[in-house]
């Protein structure tokens, strides 16, 4: 089956730096990529995401980056905010399959 | 749109009593529903899948006679939790795929604290 890695599991930012997330995949076979954020007490929000025929997809201040090849994929965000601070979380599905593979989490914190 | 609503956002029971908790697609149909449990500060664990008319599919581990699921139609699952103990207590997340609408997209709840006391 499909292993997601995240990394790192904690983000400590100044507000204004950027924050990157990394993770990786196991399976060849996955072709769809979402993120989510989720804030304390809450269920997890879709932020962004990618399609396997697509390396790079931006919306305003976050972007995410797909190496097919090295099956790594990344989230970006730039000029960070306190409302930024949540829990991040990476996934990977493949094919018609809705069941996505989590990774492990993020937790980012953006100092004011 | 895409929204998904869980009732109630908490509930606390006494040990051996049920629990339902509702999961609603509220603009769109969802074929497929998922519930996941998620404890503190750790990732999302998947429970089970339920597709509308037909049983659920529960995960390794799952116990499907303490967790039922039903999915009578395309935009409710409910998930109860019978005899419910306090190793019970966790973040109970629904989620919906709108199958027809856009492949492999999945939109969360809000999510259900249950305490078990």
């Amino acid at each position: 089956g499909e292993n997601v890695e995240q990394h790192p599991s904690t983000l400590s930012v100044q507000e204004g730096d950027s924050a990157v997330i990394k993770c990786t995949y196991s399976d060849s076979a996955s072709n769809y990529f979402p993120w989510y954020k989720q804030e304390l007490g809450k269920g997890p929000q879709l932020i962004i995401d990618i399609r396997s025929n697509v390396g790079e997809k931006k919306d305003q201040r976050i972007a995410v980056t797909l190496n097919k090849t090295a099956k790594h994929f990344s989230l970006h965000i730039t000029e960070t905010q306190p409302e930024d601070s949540a829990v991040y979380f990476c996934a990977a599905s493949a094919g018609g399959s809705y069941i996505p593979t989590f990774g492990r989490g993020t937790s980012l914190i953006v100092h004011p | 749109g895409a929204v998904v609503s869980q009732h109630p956002s908490w509930v606390i029971c006494k040990s051996g009593t049920s629990v339902k908790i509702e999961c609603r697609s509220l603009d769109f149909q969802a074929t497929t529903m998922f519930w996941y449990r998620q404890f503190p500060k750790q990732s999302l664990m998947l429970m089970a899948t339920s597709n509308e008319g037909s049983k659920a599919t529960y995960e390794q581990g799952v116990e499907k006679d303490k967790f039922l699921i039903n999915h009578a139609s395309l935009t409710l699952s409910t998930l109860t939790v019978t005899s419910a103990h306090p190793e019970d207590s966790s973040f109970y997340i629904c989620s919906a795929g709108p199958g027809l609408r856009r492949g492999n997209e999945q939109f969360f709840g809000p999510g259900t604290r249950l305490t078990v006391l």
